[in-house]
């Protein structure tokens, strides 16, 4: 996944249009990818995952879209509502399953729906 | 289900006190436990691993000594900062990992730090 950084990319939408949150991991070898929603002042939730064996995976109102070609990772948000107002975090797993199984988080994008 | 809290969700000590935070997962038992740190504007980073019964295996540059963890149960995580100063203030959260056919962390609502 990308460093940590000071400077915290932004999203800015219109409530109804679609969100399209991107993230670019540099380990080849991680095997499982998770995206994260975060409030203001709360921890982070779970939105959707996806395995490396998938280059496409959907929920409600979310898509994942994997290119392992690229390394790179997005979240597509439907019809995106003033609640979805928060920062997001991709994060990598490299070691799915084994003994060494931890995440590594990107650097998050901010993203702001406009009612 | 897979719910984590923390507590406390907010504290405020003196430098040079000693804060112990604590995780818990409620209603499934954690086969490991993580604690990040999370500074403004800025991404999670992982702290240590916690897994019951054995010690932590910390991430590089995190002291031991400063940051005890404690996983004394399948439910039960804690992390002490000891001997805190102001550049300890920071958002503590954990997460829980249920291990077996899931690969997904489950986050606690965090715990804001501030030493004054």
């Amino acid at each position: 996944g990308e460093s940590v950084g000071l400077h915290l990319p932004t999203l800015s939408v219109q409530e109804g249009d679609n969100s399209i949150i991107n993230c670019a991991y540099s380990n080849s070898a991680s095997d499982y990818f998770i995206w994260y929603k975060q409030e203001s002042g709360k921890g982070p939730q779970f939105i959707i995952d996806i395995r490396s064996n998938m280059d496409k995976r959907q929920g409600q109102r979310v898509t994942v879209l994997l290119n392992k070609t690229v390394k790179h990772l997005s979240l597509q948000i439907a019809a995106t509502q003033p609640g979805d107002s928060a920062v997001y975090f991709c994060a990598e797993n490299t070691d799915s399953g084994g003994s060494n199984y931890k995440l590594t988080f990107g650097k998050g994008t901010l993203l702001t729906v406009n009612p | 289900g897979a719910v984590v809290s923390q507590h406390p969700s907010w504290v405020i000590c003196k430098s040079g006190t000693s804060v112990k935070i604590e995780c818990r997962s409620l209603d499934f038992q954690a086969t490991t436990m993580f604690w990040y740190r999370q500074f403004p504007k800025q991404s999670l980073m992982l702290m240590a691993t916690s897994n019951e019964g054995s010690k932590a295996t910390y991430e590089q540059g995190v002291e031991k000594d400063k940051f005890l963890i404690n996983h004394a149960s399948l439910t039960l995580s804690t992390l002490t900062v000891t001997s805190a100063h102001p550049e300890d203030s920071s958002f503590y959260i954990c997460s829980a990992w249920m291990g077996g056919a899931t690969d997904t962390q489950y986050f606690g609502p965090g715990t804001r730090l501030t030493v004054l």
